[in-house]
């Protein structure tokens, strides 16, 4: 069975803080997709990431990156130099292929000014 | 449309109502997901329609539930005798494989009385 963790109910940070939400996953599979979605308060998902069980190279885009480490089945998310706009709650979420994605709980991250 | 919509934005029913909740995928779109969104928590997968069939229907909670897709487009999710349990946002998601990133839409919250 397939299973997402994310142990942070809610964070709060000061903007221009540096601040990294936890996700870890369980899946016996060997081949599975790992996506990260952030929730604004308008409520519609918007998709950040995928990454595929294979690739564990480290991603950057602008100030978020991922840290993907099969080996403590983890996919951590960090947003470097916080601000306002990125208040929301994010979704990790995993993927067998199938079709279905399995979502964390999620994370509500408040960013004060 | 440019994105994945849903209709209605917002429906209140009474218990043991019938309600349908329609979503219209982007265009091209072979993959569609139904997810249930309760307060507080992760979406919990329902339903997933590769084309005009089901491919994993795993997820609907009981045979009150069911869904349908005949011209492999626009998909409506149908409750009958809807409990108060049932209360929730109810999301859509297309893509253009299953394992490829979804697009969410904006949802129908679905509201028993």
């Amino acid at each position: 069975a397939q299973k997402v963790t994310q142990a942070q109910t809610e964070i709060s940070v000061v903007e221009k803080e540096d601040v990294t939400l936890d996700c870890v996953y369980e899946t016996r599979d060997t081949t599975y997709y790992l996506f990260w979605y952030k929730q604004p308060p308008s409520g519609e998902l918007v998709f950040l990431i995928r990454r595929n069980s294979f690739d564990e190279q480290n991603e950057i885009s602008g100030r978020y990156s991922w840290n993907f480490q099969k080996s403590t089945s983890s996919f951590n998310f960090t947003i470097t130099a916080s601000q306002v706009v990125d208040s929301a709650v994010y979704f990790c979420a995993l993927s067998v292929g199938a079709g279905d994605m399995r979502f964390g709980a999620g994370t509500r991250l408040t960013v004060k000014p | 449309g440019a994105g994945v919509s849903q209709t209605p934005s917002n429906k209140v029913t009474e218990k043991g109502k019938y309600v349908e909740l329609r979503c219209d995928p982007i265009s091209g779109h072979t993959a569609l997901y139904w997810y249930r969104q309760s307060l507080g928590q992760g979406p919990e997968f329902l339903i997933y329609f590769q084309g005009t069939g089901a491919a994993d229907d795993s997820g609907l909670p009981n045979d009150r539930f069911f869904a349908v897709r005949p011209e492999g487009s626009v998909s409506t999710l149908k409750i009958q005798r809807t409990e108060r349990g049932d209360s929730a946002v109810y999301l859509c998601a297309s893509s253009t494989l299953s394992d490829n990133e979804q697009f969410f839409g904006p949802g129908t919250r679905l509201t028993v009385l």
